[in-house]
């Protein structure tokens, strides 16, 4: 139990598209779920937190307006890279939490985007 | 702002040996979890612990968790190939929901 999916695991695409990445939970209700960014050979730095149905809550130094967040429904969350730039290229990864495990605040990673942008 | 210092940062071994990953803060944390992450994946939750000078063991992997719950700590006994990865610990504090994460160990076992 407690699989989280995202899709696409991979995309490249030229300077100025707007990309989006979706996190599925895929056997648990997230009444949460988090967006990081890493860095090659880095830790995770948490870009924002996203409660169903309300608005993101981001990190500061994160641009909302670039980095839009939605958070639909208790399975999806989409994270929109808006109008991408060569600086954005990074391996974005969500996490959820909610109803699942022993730690009902335990967080699970997805498999995680590389984002490359020309 | 909560902050986790993890060390050593880079650590290259030969097969068959131990190692200890340290991760120690000022603050204190409710839970702290421990992560391992290969390349191009996403990190897989090893542990959490959550009780002052808690034990946890792994297989070869033993965790504990400092009495104050301001440290942790992950000792690998003999370590194989397949122990390589980058090593994250997280703690998570009071009421706080956010995971605040150490800058990784990066362990590489060679046969």
């Amino acid at each position: 139990g407690a699989v989280v999916s995202q899709h696409p695991s991979r995309v490249i695409c030229k300077s100025g598209t707007s990309v989006k990445i979706e996190c599925r939970s895929l056997d648990f209700q997230a009444t949460t779920m988090f967006w990081y960014r890493q860095f090659p050979k880095q830790s995770l730095m948490l870009m924002a937190t996203s409660n169903e149905g309300s608005k993101a809550t981001y990190e500061q130094g994160v641009e909302k307006d670039k980095f839009l967040i939605n958070h639909a429904s208790l399975t999806l969350s989409t994270l929109t890279v808006a109008s991408a730039h060569p600086e954005d290229s990074s391996f974005y990864i969500c996490s959820a939490s909610g109803l699942a495990g022993a730690h009902t605040d335990t967080q699970y990673f997805g498999p995680g985007t590389r984002l490359t942008v020309l | 702002t909560q902050l986790l210092e993890q060390s050593p940062q880079f650590l290259s071994i030969q097969e068959g040996e131990n190692l200890t990953v340290y991760c120690n803060s000022s603050s204190v944390f409710s839970s702290l979890q421990w992560y391992r992450q290969e390349p191009g994946e996403g990190p897989v939750l090893l542990v959490t612990v959550v009780t002052g000078g808690e034990v946890k063991k792994l297989k070869r992997l033993t965790f504990q968790f400092g009495d104050a719950r301001k440290d942790s700590s992950l000792h690998i006994t003999a370590a194989q190939p397949g122990d390589t990865g980058l090593y994250l610990c997280a703690g998570r504090g009071g009421s706080n929901y956010k995971l605040t994460f150490g800058k990784g160990t990066l362990l590489t076992v060679n046969p």
